[in-house]
């Protein structure tokens, strides 16, 4: 079993739809991220959550620590949110630990 | 733009040869750490660097090294490479207790 694991593997939105990708891992952590990469390997840092939620535009990510549980949140899809979504865990705060998700890809249609 | 460049962005050696990738990070990133990912895969934790000092290993073998440079740059070494070390290397910078690690775009590595 993967310490991390998300889903959906593969999600196809329309524009404009609500878009939820989960996360839950099996380890102890000091923090979760969320990163986005997108064709040719570019990888952008989202959020990083200890706990709670944070929110950034249209992107809302929550983690619940209890329940080792994450879900990252897109409001008002559009076609440049299409990427893979990936959620990390670090398990000491120092990146010495990071444990990566098997990504979601989103394909958002026009 | 996360001000993380690495170089060369894509590269082809044969088996058994020796490559150097390079990543240069942000002034004030004391910490780099560098990521495998195959194709279709996560990224695979290779190793991190703090203070030029190597500090933290994931499960790859020695013929995997590095360097940090005082600068905020750093290396990747691979010696013997293999076929199966084909993939995107990562490397991503950040000052540690910051809350973000900055990725760079990657090297894209192809062994014959």
């Amino acid at each position: 079993k993967n310490e991390v694991e998300q889903s959906p593997q593969n999600l196809t939105a329309q524009e404009g739809e609500f878009i939820t990708i989960n996360c839950s891992y099996s380890v102890g952590i000091s923090a979760l991220h969320w990163l986005q990469q997108h064709p040719g390997g570019g990888i952008v840092s989202l959020f990083m959550l200890s706990s709670g939620k944070k929110k950034h535009g249209r992107l809302i990510a929550t983690i619940n620590i209890q329940e080792k549980h994450s879900s990252l949140h897109i409001t008002a899809s559009h076609p440049r949110d299409s990427a893979v979504y990936i959620c990390a865990v670090d398990r000491d705060n120092y990146g010495q630990n990071f444990v990566f998700g098997p990504g979601t890809r989103l394909s958002v249609l026009p | 733009e996360t001000g993380v460049t690495q170089s060369p962005t894509h590269l082809i050696k044969t088996r058994g040869q020796q490559v150097t990738l390079r990543c240069s990070s942000q002034s004030g990133h004391n910490t780099v750490s560098w990521y495998q990912q195959a194709l279709g895969q996560g990224p695979q934790f290779i190793f991190q660097y703090y203070r030029e000092e190597e500090n933290g290993r994931g499960n790859f073998p020695p013929r995997f090294s590095g360097l940090q440079f005082p600068n905020y740059s750093s290396e990747l070494n691979v010696n013997a490479l293999e076929l199966d070390d084909s993939a995107l290397y990562l490397c991503a910078s950040f000052y540690r207790g910051a809350d973000t690690q900055y990725f760079g775009p990657g090297t894209r590595l192809t062994v014959l």
